[in-house]
């Protein structure tokens, strides 16, 4: 089965910093989706994003961006100008094109700080 | 607003008990998943469903049982409850077709087996 790693178990920064969180994933499968979801201190997991195999293409929004590389399997996430509300577990998370059983990571909690 | 709403948000129950844990959903979705929670190790696949009366294990599937009687509810089920089942239980759902469909979460159980 396919299998995601988020090796930052906790990251805590200062308010208006950047931080990105890493996702390293593995599948055998040529299409496929990954998808990043945020699980806020209320407990309700939340999706973000979601990208395909096939569009390598970097995408922002606002604040947020996503940096897709498949030479390197990864799918990293960053947060510009970290703001306290963005405190939160986040999770990095793959799907199979023919399954529709979606694998996550740990998970990575940041913690942002005033 | 689209719901997965879990019938329990606290549950706490005695080693051997039958613990019943409830799902429905409100957007007509063919999947329906239950994965559990724990520190260090994100959400974990217990069981899943393509369809009513269908069911897939996924990872860790020792110990649980699943019920998709109807298209819009999907029960986990604890046969004889274990402490080191003591967990975080999320169920989520997604339309069918293929992994690209988001999962909708619900607020989550969380299960403590004394």
């Amino acid at each position: 089965a396919q299998k995601v790693t988020q090796a930052q178990t906790e990251i805590s920064v200062v308010e208006k910093e950047d931080v990105t969180l890493d996702c390293v994933y593995e599948t055998r499968d040529t299409t496929y989706y990954l998808f990043w979801y945020k699980q806020p201190p209320s407990g309700e997991l939340v999706f973000l994003i979601r990208r395909n195999s096939f569009d390598e293409q970097n995408e922002i929004s606002g604040r947020y961006s996503w940096n897709f590389q498949k030479s390197t399997s990864s799918f990293n996430f960053t947060i510009t100008a970290s703001q306290v509300v963005d405190s939160a577990v986040y999770f990095c998370a793959l799907s199979e094109a023919r399954n529709n059983d979606m694998r996550f990571g740990a998970g990575t909690r940041l913690t942002v700080k005033p | 607003d689209v719901k997965v709403t879990q019938s329990s948000r606290y549950l706490v129950k005695r080693t051997g008990e039958k613990v019943f844990l409830e799902c429905v959903q409100d957007m007509d979705h063919e999947n329906m998943f239950w994965y559990r929670q724990d520190p260090g190790l994100g959400l974990r696949l217990i069981y899943f469903s393509y369809d009513v009366k269908m069911k897939e294990k996924g990872d860790i599937p020792e110990g649980y049982s699943v019920s998709r009687e109807k298209k819009e509810r999907f029960s986990l089920i604890l046969e004889s409850a274990s402490t080191n089942q003591t967990s975080m239980y999320l169920c989520a759902s997604s339309l069918g077709g293929s992994g690209a469909n988001v999962l909708t979460f619900g607020a989550g159980s969380r299960l403590t087996v004394l």
